[in-house]
């Protein structure tokens, strides 16, 4: 099976440049997890979804920020405008079953560096 | 979550047993106990969860205590390719959230 796909793997972007995120979850999960992950604040969950509706945002850092799932098998996690502080690896995860016993899978990141 | 509590480094020989330790007092009592961990540059891996019992599978076992309020991780033969950041979580209601880890360094 295909684990979660992210793409691009590698983005360098200029500030106040617009920076899209993709995601495609693992077939047939249920829920998805944006993270992102920089050496100061180590590995934070943003935001995360159950069939494709948001159940907890309050780990995005702010407007500029936004997340959303059309469908099942697609996620994006915007930033508009980018800034140099937003140069972080970001994770996108998926799970099956939610709750206590749902085991996360993560996709590889997306590197991102605002210059 | 319940919060959890690991140490911040730890060194281990290659071929030994490595004991990862992991304290999450405030554990409610449907909250399962989750160790990830994180090779330089890659995605979190899953490496095993449990509830109450003990639990074995080809990577680790995993020892919780019977009051539940801490758990050890045990890798049997640690290699080199297992220098890594792992993470103890007690996720509640799917919510994931990783700690700072414990930083494993396996020594030849």
């Amino acid at each position: 099976d295909a684990g979660v796909i992210q793409s691009p793997r590698h983005e360098v972007t200029e500030m106040g440049q617009e920076v899209t995120l993709r995601c495609k979850p693992i077939s047939g999960h249920d829920y998805l997890f944006w993270y992102r992950q920089t050496m100061m604040r180590g590995l934070e969950l943003l935001i995360y979804f159950n069939n494709n509706v948001p159940i907890d945002d309050s780990g995005m850092p702010e407007d500029r920020f936004s997340a959303k799932m059309p469908n099942a098998s697609f996620s994006t996690l915007k930033i508009q405008p980018s800034e140099p502080r937003d140069s972080a690896v970001y994770f996108c995860a998926s799970s099956l079953v939610g709750g206590p016993r749902g085991t996360i899978y993560f996709g590889e990141g997306s590197w991102l560096t605002v210059v | 979550d319940a919060k959890t509590t690991q140490p911040t480094s730890m060194d281990c020989a290659e071929g030994r047993a490595a004991n990862l330790p992991c304290n999450h007092s405030t554990i409610s009592g449907n909250e399962y106990v989750y160790w990830y961990r994180q090779i330089h540059s890659q995605g979190p891996q899953y490496i095993i969860h449990g509830l109450k019992n003990n639990e074995t599978n080809e990577m680790a076992s995993l020892i919780i205590t019977e009051d539940r309020k801490s758990s050890t991780l045990i890798l049997p033969h640690a290699t080199l390719r297992d220098t890594a950041v792992y993470y103890c979580i007690a996720p509640s209601w799917g919510k994931f959230q990783f700690g700072a880890g414990t930083q494993v360094v396996v020594t030849p």
